[in-house]
C-alpha cells in the first residue's frame, strides 16, 4: 500500500545533541512537508519542498534543518539549537504544493532527556 | 498573514447528542478549506470544501463553507464514542504555500 512511512515513533535526545527524524513516501508525490504538533497548538508549519533539492522555510523553522536529495525521502534533523524540541512531528505530502489534500505519516514524538 | 481560528477549543458531548465545530478564516486569495480529523496519530482527511453553500456530507458528518461571512461549521450527528479526536480546519491560498492549520477542536465524547 501506498503511504508515509516515519521512523522512530519515539526519540530521546539527550541536551545539546542533534537528531534526525525520517520521512519516507512512496506516492510519487512532489512536495512534502513537516510540522511540529503541541499541546492545543494545532499544526506549525517547519519547512516544506515543492521539488526535489529545493525546500522552503515554514513559520518556525529555526533549530531545524533539511535535505531533499530524493524524491521520496525528506529528513528533518533537531539541532541542538532548538531549545524546546519536545513535540510531536508530524511529515506530509500532496501530489504537488498547490494540491489538496495532504497525506500524513503516524508521527514522532521527541522528548528531551 | 493567513489565520484560521476554531471554535470551541474542546467539547465533551454524551453520545447521541449532535455537535458543531466552527473554522473561521482569514487569508490572502481563498482557494479551499479542509477538514481533518486526527485520533492519536496521523491526521485523515475529511472534506475539501470550495465552494460557499455546498453541503459535503459523509455519513453522519457534514460540512459547509460560507465564503462571504468567511467560516465553515464541521457537524456531527448522532455522536459516537469513536467520533472522538481532535478536528483540525485548514485553509489554502491559491499560490502555491502550504496549509494554514487552526488550533484544532478536541472533541471528547462519553457514553
Amino acid at each position: 500500500d501506498g503511504g508515509i512511512t516515519q521512523s522512530p515513533k519515539y526519540l530521546f535526545r539527550k541536551e545539546g545533541q542533534n537528531v534526525t527524524l525520517s520521512c519516507e513516501q512512496n506516492l510519487n508525490h512532489d512536495a512534502m512537508y513537516w510540522y511540529r504538533q503541541d499541546p492545543g497548538q494545532g499544526l506549525r508549519l517547519i519547512y516544506y519542498s515543492q521539488i526535489v533539492n529545493d525546500f522552503q522555510k515554514g513559520d518556525i523553522a529555526e533549530g531545524y534543518s533539511v535535505s531533499r536529495e530524493k524524491k521520496e525521502s525528506f529528513p528533518l534533523t533537531v539541532t541542538s539549537a532548538q531549545k524546546n524540541p519536545t513535540a510531536f512531528y508530524l511529515c506530509a505530502s500532496s501530489i504537488w504544493a498547490g494540491v489538496q489534500p495532504q497525506h500524513f505519516g503516524d508521527g514522532t514524538r521527541l522528548s528531551i532527556l | 498573514e493567513d489565520k484560521v481560528v476554531q471554535s470551541p477549543l474542546s467539547l465533551v458531548v454524551h453520545e447521541g447528542d449532535t455537535v458543531t465545530l466552527n473554522c473561521s478564516y482569514e487569508v490572502t486569495n481563498f482557494r479551499s478549506l479542509l477538514w481533518y480529523k486526527q485520533e492519536k496519530k496521523a491526521p485523515t482527511f475529511l472534506f475539501m470544501l470550495t465552494s460557499s453553500g455546498i453541503e459535503k456530507k459523509s455519513g453522519r458528518l457534514s460540512s459547509i463553507l460560507d465564503k462571504k461571512e468567511l467560516f465553515s461549521i464541521l457537524n456531527i450527528t448522532a455522536t459516537q464514542t469513536g467520533d472522538s479526536a481532535v478536528y483540525l480546519c485548514a485553509v489554502l491560498n491559491s499560490g502555491n504555500t502550504p496549509l494554514v492549520f487552526g488550533k484544532g477542536t478536541r472533541l471528547s465524547v462519553i457514553a
